[in-house]
């Protein structure tokens, strides 16, 4: 079984914030959250990871929780182009994936 | 120029063929993995093979064989194909460091008849 938990869909209006849940309460201390998302057809692509620090990049923003038991994936100006399958994971640092096991995913439809 | 490259896209074969899909990564990664999405959507893995060691995820038949000539690539063979085999199957692959995101390819999606 996964490790995470997230809403299996959420709809968001075009250009309001997008902001998606995931639930990882038995995390260890050395498991960092990463976040991916698979638009239709298309492989996964990666979004953005962290630890214990809200983290930003050109594509989101991380927010963690101070025990570290959820997270939030924000999209600031949510498009039509972000309409995909979010994947929450957990992975320790400097480890292969072969032990990561992805959920079904929030599937997040963007409406004009 | 595509970072990791996975061919054919499309496969359509009857049940009991032999086939294979190749998958070439030049990002200088050490791990490369085969992944299987079903028609539910759930994105399993397969195998992992990092610096000639080989990782089976034990729910994998043993039609199913990873093939790797070198690091920077990883074909998957599958014997005496089977209906229940049609899905998307793809290719990724990852640096082992900290960073390690996890780059896939398109997909090769494969049906059988």
């Amino acid at each position: 079984d996964a490790k995470t938990t997230q809403p299996p869909s959420m709809d968001c209006a075009e250009g309001r914030a997008a902001n998606l849940p995931c639930n990882h309460s038995t995390i260890s201390g050395n498991e960092y959250v990463y976040w991916y998302r698979q638009i239709h057809s298309q492989g996964p692509q990666y979004i953005i990871h962290g630890l214990k620090n809200n983290e930003t990049n050109e594509m989101a923003s991380l927010i963690i929780t101070e025990d570290r038991k959820s997270s939030t994936l924000i999209l600031p100006h949510a498009t039509l182009r972000d309409t995909a399958v979010y994947y929450c994971i957990v992975r320790v640092a400097g480890t292969s994936y072969d032990k990561v096991i992805f959920g079904p995913g929030t599937s997040l439809s963007v409406i004009p | 120029d595509t970072a990791v490259s996975q061919t054919p896209k499309y496969l359509v074969t009857q049940m009991g063929n032999d086939k294979s899909i190749k998958c070439e990564q030049n990002l200088g990664h050490d791990t490369m993995y085969w992944y299987k999405q079903d028609s539910k959507k759930f994105l399993k893995i397969m195998f992992s093979y990092n610096n000639k060691e080989l990782i089976i995820n034990e729910t994998v038949p043993n039609r199913f064989s990873p093939k790797s000539p070198d690091k920077a690539h990883l074909n998957l063979h599958i014997n005496s194909l089977e209906l229940g085999d049609s899905a998307v199957y793809f290719c990724a692959s990852s640096l082992q460091g900290l960073a390690g995101e996890l780059f896939f390819g398109e997909g090769s999606r494969l049906t059988v008849l």
